[in-house]
């Protein structure tokens, strides 16, 4: 099952807009990360945040994580047409020394950027 | 930097029918685990490896099992293949330590006729 539930499901704005998306979680975590997916592809890693961190940016990116709402938003600044994608929010609570160990994905939020 | 490497890209099985997967890491990483999305599931996890050593498993049949080598690349197979198996599988990697970023591959489109 899915730990991570994202808002909205579907989002269409016009280019130059911003994209907020937002996903919610329900057990303590590690971290948590944003992905990209285009078209049934690979996942492109975007951000990492962890759990003692409160707010991250990567150029157009911002995510900010507030564990006692086990809640993250993930914003896209002045989109663009190739930022038309699906983006997922994954959870990593593992425990064992070394690497990630279970991601827990939400479902996903499809964003379409309209020229 | 190569990326995360997955073959094949596609295939297509029949029933009944059993199936190899491959992915080799990132250089230096040795996690790897393996998810598979469908549109009514969406992405679940399957297992991850670490030092050849299954560490965590994921609410799948035993059909769909899993290995890694010394060099940690890894494989998973699922055998007698049912029309449901139709997914994508992605394998992801991640650096010894913990809490750093998975890196996923491309992903094998898997298609059961």
């Amino acid at each position: 099952s899915q730990q991570g539930e994202e808002d909205p499901q579907a989002l269409s704005i016009q280019e130059g807009e911003n994209a907020t998306m937002n996903c919610s979680y329900k057990t303590s975590i590690n971290n948590l990360q944003w992905y990209r997916q285009n078209s049934g592809r690979g996942l492109v890693h975007l951000i990492l945040i962890r759990s003692n961190e409160r707010e991250k940016h990567s150029g157009r990116l911002r995510v900010t994580l507030d564990t006692s709402k086990k809640s993250s938003s993930l914003l896209i600044t002045a989109s663009r047409a190739a930022d038309t994608a699906s983006y997922f929010c994954a959870t990593d609570a593992g425990l064992s020394f070394g690497g990630a160990q279970k991601l827990v994905f939400g479902q996903g939020t499809r964003l379409t950027i309209n020229p | 930097k190569a990326g995360v490497t997955q073959t094949p890209r596609y295939l297509i099985k029949t029933r009944g029918q059993q199936v190899t997967l491959s992915c080799s890491p990132i250089s230096g990483h040795r996690s790897v685990s393996w998810y598979q999305q469908t549109p009514g599931q969406g992405l679940q996890f399957l297992f991850e490896y670490f030092s050849e050593t299954q560490r965590n498993k994921g609410n799948f049949p035993g059909r769909f099992s899993g290995r890694q080598f010394s060099n940690s690349r890894s494989e998973m197979n699922v055998s007698t293949l049912e029309l449901g198996d139709s997914a994508l599988y992605l394998c992801a990697s991640s650096f010894y330590v913990t809490n750093t970023e998975a890196f996923f591959g491309q992903g094998t489109r898997l298609t059961v006729v």
